[in-house]
């Protein structure tokens, strides 16, 4: 059974840093492109960024929303996908899911994380 | 950006209907199309991929249709814990785009 744990969230000030982390089991976490996808209280799913997997690259592309302030990572060794929040803002107040590849069609692909809450706020 | 728009935005339906959701893309976007499921307070699920193909474990009342810039999700027969908002998701191009929502409540 696929499974992501989340961990990480919480309230930090504008302008300040938070890292968020996500454990996968149940699937081979190195062969499997990450997305983070949040959702600001009320509103609809936003698309927040993807890596690849190491073998294809590993690299990481974000909403312009995010680029430049977020950065997506993983720790393939640990089975962990992170997202570091740096220099957030107000609007970044959401919860933030980690999914296993949303397009792919695998079985370990379309799952989500049980979210965590950001909160921006001084 | 490619914008997805959703229709409706909310229905009410009974136990037993048939449900028919659209999203219609601003271009072409082949069948790389994804629907969600969401309940209040949990995570997004995923029912279908590539536009019509479901994902492992969903039952079969739920379908998925289209190509291009017009698909549907379909619930043939409206279950009590159908009720729930879903979205559609682009994947042909970044950034991905989800669609407003559709909130399916009780009639």
């Amino acid at each position: 059974e696929v499974q992501l744990v989340q961990s990480g969230g919480g309230l930090v000030e504008p302008g300040g840093s938070l890292r968020l982390s996500c454990v996968g089991s149940g699937f081979y976490f190195t062969n499997v492109y990450m997305h983070w996808v949040r959702q600001a209280p009320g509103k609809g799913l936003e698309w927040v960024g993807r890596v690849r997997s190491n073998p294809d690259g590993g690299a990481a592309d974000y909403a312009a929303a995010v680029q430049g302030r977020f950065r997506i990572s993983r720790e393939d060794s640990q089975r962990t996908l992170s997202l570091q929040m740096n220099s957030p803002k107000t609007y970044d107040t959401a919860v933030y899911y980690c999914c296993t590849s949303v397009g792919g069609g695998g079985t370990m692909d379309g799952h989500c994380g049980q979210g965590t809450l950001v909160t921006v706020s001084s | 950006d490619i914008q997805m728009t959703q229709s409706p935005s909310s229905l009410s339906a009974s136990v037993g209907d048939r449900v028919t959701i659209t999203c219609r893309a601003s271009q072409g976007i082949g069948n790389h199309l994804g629907w969600f499921q969401q309940k209040p307070g949990k995570a997004p699920k995923r029912l279908i991929y590539g536009a019509s193909s479901l994902q492992s474990g969903v039952p079969s009342r739920f379908s998925g249709s289209g190509s291009g810039t017009d698909f549907t999700l379909t619930i043939s027969s409206l279950q009590p814990e159908d009720f729930a908002t879903y979205y559609c998701l682009q994947l042909i191009n970044f950034p991905l785009t989800f669609g407003g929502g559709t909130k399916v409540e009780i009639k």
